[in-house]
């Protein structure tokens, strides 16, 4: 099956810096999809981004499908952008380990 | 409000003793999947449902069964529940296989 791989598996920002989280997977994808995980265990659909670019908010993410990877970006981060990170891939949605984010004030 | 909704969100139980996890939506979804989410395994898919009465299993099917007589239903059963099916279980659902998937809150399972 489809190797889904993310990273950093850590991240911890100061409130108010950027960052980018990857996702590389190991073969053609026509569905990817970004969530996150709130702190209560929640998941939130982010994003469905098979290719191109997209933008929500301070959130980003643009995925280059021939080149198999993904990026998500987070611009000013705040308190509440803390939980984990999750993409996942294929029709049968598989999912990298995510990337947990913590955002301090 | 487009949801999927999943219960128990909290359960205890002992070994051997049978229980369903309900999960209903509201968005006429075709597509409906199980998960599991253990630490440092991520998420898992048990079974999966492209329509009524289609279901098939995913990743980790062993020690779970499903069923999908209504759009809108697709409860977990665990038969005979063990300890390592103590996990974090989570229901979704899309309009159709590869679109936009919305998740459960998620159903806290323990099994002593």
């Amino acid at each position: 099956g489809i190797q889904v791989e993310q990273s950093p598996p850590d991240l911890i920002l100061q409130e108010g810096a950027n960052s980018t989280l990857r996702c590389n997977f190991s073969d053609s994808v026509n569905n990817l999809q970004w969530f996150h995980q709130n702190p209560w265990g929640q998941l939130i659909n982010l994003f469905y981004i098979p290719s191109g670019t997209k933008q929500n908010g301070r959130l980003s993410a643009t995925t280059v499908a021939t080149e198999r990877y993904s990026l998500l970006y987070i611009s000013s981060s705040q308190t509440t952008d803390s939980g984990v990170y999750f993409c996942a891939v294929g029709n049968d949605m598989r999912f990298g380990a995510g990337t947990r984010l913590t955002v301090k004030p | 409000e487009a949801q999927v909704t999943q219960n128990p969100r909290y359960l205890i139980t002992v070994t051997g003793k049978k229980l369903t996890v309900t999960c209903s939506q509201n968005m006429n979804h075709e597509y409906m999947s199980w998960y599991r989410q253990d630490p440092g395994l991520g998420l898992r898919q048990i079974y999966y449902s492209m329509n009524v009465e289609v279901t098939d299993k995913g990743d980790v099917p062993e020690g779970y069964k499903v069923s999908r007589k209504e759009k809108r239903n697709f409860p977990l059963i665990l038969e005979s529940p063990s300890p390592n099916q103590t996990s974090l279980y989570f229901c979704a659902s899309s309009s159709f296989v590869g679109n936009t998937i919305y998740f459960g809150e998620g159903s806290w399972l323990t099994v002593v």
